[in-house]
């Protein structure tokens, strides 16, 4: 059974610092994994996917990595400014059309 | 439409009581599907339709829980007997497909009192 953790669950850091956000799963047999982005009381917001035969994607002040072979990905955000701030979600596409969930960190940058 | 839309955006509702969320997938998507998001968790998996049938529904947790999709398009999750365990956050998704991003709607929060 696949299983997501993302590290760590929190995070508090000053405007302007780069951070990473990383997230590991059990088993490395993934279709793509795709991280989103979830504000307070609101649904899912899609920033980045990356297929399996991909090593990376970026997008503007975000660079997510993926290694599958060791079952980890990263979130890379440069640059942070308080609008950042929300909780990151990682999900793998297991192949079964079910995408598995981490727990998301909760980032808070602050001014 | 532009967007995944969800309505209601908030149901409060009595234990014992029968409710429906709706989905409105982006046109043209044929792949839809719901989870549940309890709170300070992660979505968990529901149900998936491809096209108007619905191809696993192994995540829902019991035969009070049922999801239609009539016209391959509109899906509605029902909840018969609602439970305060039922309380949480119902996303929908859809897809192009297998190896394409999935775009959430923005929840229905349920609330059962």
């Amino acid at each position: 059974k696949q299983e997501v953790t993302q590290i760590p669950a929190a995070l508090s850091v000053p405007e302007g610092e780069n951070l990473v956000l990383n997230c590991s799963f059990t088993d490395s047999a993934i279709y793509n994994l795709q991280w989103f982005r979830q504000d307070p009381g609101k649904g899912l917001t899609s920033l980045l996917l990356i297929q399996s035969s991909q090593r990376e994607q970026t997008s503007g002040r975000l660079n997510a990595s993926l290694d599958k072979s060791s079952g980890r990905s990263t979130l890379y955000i440069a640059a942070s400014q308080p609008g950042d701030s929300a909780t990151y979600l990682c999900a793998v596409n297991t192949g079964f059309q079910k995408l598995v969930f981490g727990t998301g960190t909760r980032l808070l940058v602050s001014p | 439409g532009a967007g995944v839309s969800q309505t209601p955006s908030n149901k409060v509702t009595e234990k014992g009581k029968y409710v429906e969320l709706r989905c409105d997938p982006i046109s043209g998507h044929t792949a839809l599907y719901w989870y549940r998001q309890s709170l300070g968790q992660g979505p968990e998996f529901l149900i998936y339709f491809q096209g108007t049938g619905a191809a696993d529904d192994s995540g829902l947790p019991n035969d009070r829980f049922f999801a239609v999709r009539p016209e391959g398009s509109v899906s509605t999750l029902k909840i018969q007997r609602t439970e305060r365990g039922d309380s949480a956050v119902y996303l929908c998704a859809s897809s192009l497909g297998q190896n394409t991003g999935y775009t959430f709607g923005s929840g229905t929060r349920l609330t059962v009192v």
